[in-house]
């Protein structure tokens, strides 16, 4: 089966840190996606994760550790514009597997 | 803008009729893949297409189909329409080789 599981809502103040956390139950794994989506648009790509470890660009960074199914998106220095919804997903073979995504509120 | 296009952007039609998206990919890629997403609901995967030929299919119901043409756009065949079918359609591309998928700016699809 797949699995992908992350918070439904989180609530952080602008100029904070906010991780996000993703597991994920997969039948095979070729890398994982972080994407983000405001309200009626398309999901924009942020990052991709296919080793483990932690990979940085700009404010945001994303962690991966294939043994525990498990990763994280950090965003450093909210801006009131990072208020959206962010999608965990999983390259399963030819399948791109989303998560029901985190909906990030931002207050002032 | 991705490079990927979606058509129409809005689409309203009746419960039993038939409405068939159309998507073109980003120049070269291969890879069409197609999501549902209702109403406060996650990307749910249909279908991928590469070059021409099916590759996964997800829970894409029996009354959806899809095809990808010989100059790689796509269609997605909705029929028999039921109110629950209402939802954004997004379709994604990628190249052989790249990592992420891109993405459309969907078609709203209302059945009433």
């Amino acid at each position: 089966g797949q699995n992908i599981d992350q918070p439904t809502e989180m609530t952080a103040t602008e100029g904070a840190i906010v991780q996000i956390n993703c597991t994920y139950q997969t039948s095979g794994f070729n890398g994982l996606f972080w994407y983000q989506q405001h309200a009626g648009e398309a999901p924009t790509f942020l990052s991709y994760n296919v080793l483990d470890g932690l990979e940085e660009k700009g404010r945001f960074s994303s962690f991966l550790s294939r043994s525990k199914g498990y990763s994280y998106l950090l965003l450093k220095e909210l801006q009131m514009k990072d208020s959206a919804s962010y999608l965990c997903a999983v390259r399963d073979g030819d399948k791109i597997i989303f998560g029901k995504g985190t909906r990030l509120h931002i207050l002032p | 803008d991705s490079g990927v296009t979606q058509t129409p952007k809005h689409l309203i039609t009746a419960t039993g009729q038939r409405v068939t998206l159309r998507c073109s990919p980003r120049s070269g890629d291969l890879s069409v893949y197609w999501y549902q997403q209702s109403l406060d609901q996650g990307l749910q995967f249909l279908i991928h297409y590469y070059n021409g030929e099916e590759r996964a299919k997800g829970n894409i119901l029996e009354r959806f189909s899809a095809q990808q043409f010989p100059d790689l756009h796509s269609e997605l065949n909705l029929s028999s329409l039921e109110l629950g079918d209402s939802a954004l359609y997004f379709c994604a591309s990628s190249g052989t080789g790249t990592t992420e998928a891109f993405f459309g700016q969907g078609t709203r699809l209302t059945v009433v």
